[in-house]
């Protein structure tokens, strides 16, 4: 079954302080993986994706096929990334999204 | 360029009643997604059209749910007759032409409360 587990509802961090958002997909095939985020009041947008192995806001992520995780890190949080960070992995024509891990980030 | 709208923001209705959700996509994307949040629950695909055609419709929950998208622009979803458990936040997406697949990139409206007392 395809399915996405992440699983932390709330992460709360201090301004400056690591991050790591945990992602675990079930997958048979070759994965696509994506973060998405919803700041407050806003649209949910991409973030990043596995494919373009870029970093977005600080923040990257590195699929991991063997553990089956694609974990969003970022090694210095900012208060302006407090958001809603779903992962999301793309199977055909659909997103399945996990539940969606709402980071904190405190002055 | 103006991004995905939908409409209405938030609606309430009771039981029994009937809803109609609207999304207007990006101009120029064939592709068009519906999705639904559920309280506490993941955000789940519902269906696809490519222009006017039902690509995947795999994610609709039962035939009370109805999506149209006549000449390929915008889509409504009409819930009839609504249920309790209907309650949630529905978004619809759009991408560009291209493979239709997850890939593309998707973009999101703001997304329409639904709450059915």
């Amino acid at each position: 079954a395809q399915r996405v587990t992440q699983p932390e509802k709330l992460l709360s961090v201090f301004k400056g302080a690591p991050v790591e958002l945990k992602c675990n997909y079930s997958y048979s095939g070759s994965p696509e993986l994506f973060w998405y985020v919803q700041y407050s009041r806003q649209r949910l947008q991409l973030l990043l994706r596995h494919i373009s192995r870029e970093s977005i806001k600080g923040f990257t992520a590195d699929l991991n096929k063997g553990e089956t995780s694609f974990h969003l890190k970022k090694p210095f949080a900012q208060e302006e990334d407090s958001a809603m960070y779903y992962c999301a992995l793309g199977g055909g024509d659909k997103l399945i999204f996990g539940t969606g891990t709402r980071l904190q980030v405190f002055p | 360029e103006a991004g995905v709208t939908q409409f209405p923001s938030h609606s309430v209705i009771e039981k029994g009643q009937t809803v109609t959700l609207r999304c207007d996509p990006i101009s120029g994307h064939d592709n068009l997604y519906w999705y639904r949040r559920v309280m506490g629950k993941e955000i789940k695909f519902l269906l696809h059209f490519v222009k006017e055609s039902k690509q995947d419709e795999s994610g609709m929950p039962n035939n009370r749910f109805l999506a149209e998208r006549t000449g390929g622009t915008y889509s409504t979803l009409k819930v009839q007759p609504a249920e309790l458990e209907d309650s949630g936040v529905y978004f619809c997406a759009s991408s560009q032409v291209g493979s239709g697949r997850a890939t593309d990139t998707q973009y999101f409206g703001p997304g329409t409360r639904l709450t059915v007392l």
